[in-house]
């Protein structure tokens, strides 16, 4: 049984660009949760992806988005990159409200 | 939102020791678990532990709900038990699991 896929592992990034991050959820699950955590932090909720729809989302500003396709996958994007968004990206997959099962995350340098 | 309170944030236990943390909460709670954050940054759910207490190997967990707590226990510690122990909970009507400040194991022989 597969667990949660994330690609790439890992991203180098220039100030200024777009970039794009995969996830595919665990089998039997349809929720996608993102999360971002910086060095020595613990993880911050970026948003939730529920049907296709984005149900719930953190602080974070509008250059964070998101989709979420179909086969219950989903994209992150993050548009006019920081240095401040160099981060470990995680995602979650889960269903209904059973337990969150975790993707080994996409590391992401801005230089 | 729910706050969620880790202790200690630091622990250094020599090999074979024994070690307890906690992970208070500030309102009730649908699903907390517990996960264990290695070098590499993955997060490996231990326990799924809303309430009750729960045995796997050298770990155990107890959650009692109505005092708004959690305990992970880690008996015989070894090398390999070593990283950041994440407490997350999700409380109310919110679908988003929220953390907890962490506590940064680190096992010596």
């Amino acid at each position: 049984d597969a667990g949660v896929t994330q690609s790439p592992t890992h991203l180098i990034k220039t100030r200024g660009q777009q970039v794009t991050l995969r996830c595919s959820p665990k089998s039997g699950h349809d929720t996608v949760s993102w999360y971002q955590q910086a060095l020595g932090q613990g993880p911050q909720f970026i948003f939730q992806y529920y049907e296709e729809e984005e149900r719930q989302r953190g602080n974070f500003p509008d250059r964070f988005s998101g989709h979420q396709f179909p086969n219950y996958s989903s994209e992150l994007n993050v548009n006019a990159l920081l240095l401040g968004d160099s981060a470990l990206y995680l995602c979650a997959s889960s269903w209904d409200r059973d337990g969150y099962t975790f993707g080994s995350g996409t590391r992401l340098t801005v230089v | 939102g729910i706050q969620v309170e880790q202790s200690p944030p630091d622990l250094i236990l020599q090999e074979g020791a024994n070690s307890t943390l906690r992970c208070n909460f500030s309102d009730s709670v649908n699903n907390l678990q517990w996960f264990h954050q290695n070098p590499w940054g993955q997060l490996i759910n231990l326990f799924y532990i809303p309430s009750g207490t729960k045995q796997n190997g050298r770990l155990s967990a107890t959650t009692v709900a109505t005092e708004r707590y959690s305990l992970l226990y880690i008996s015989s510690s070894q090398t390999t038990d070593s990283g950041v122990y994440f407490c997350a909970v999700l409380g109310g009507t919110a679908s988003k699991l929220t953390f907890g400040t962490g506590t940064r194991l680190q096992v010596t022989l």
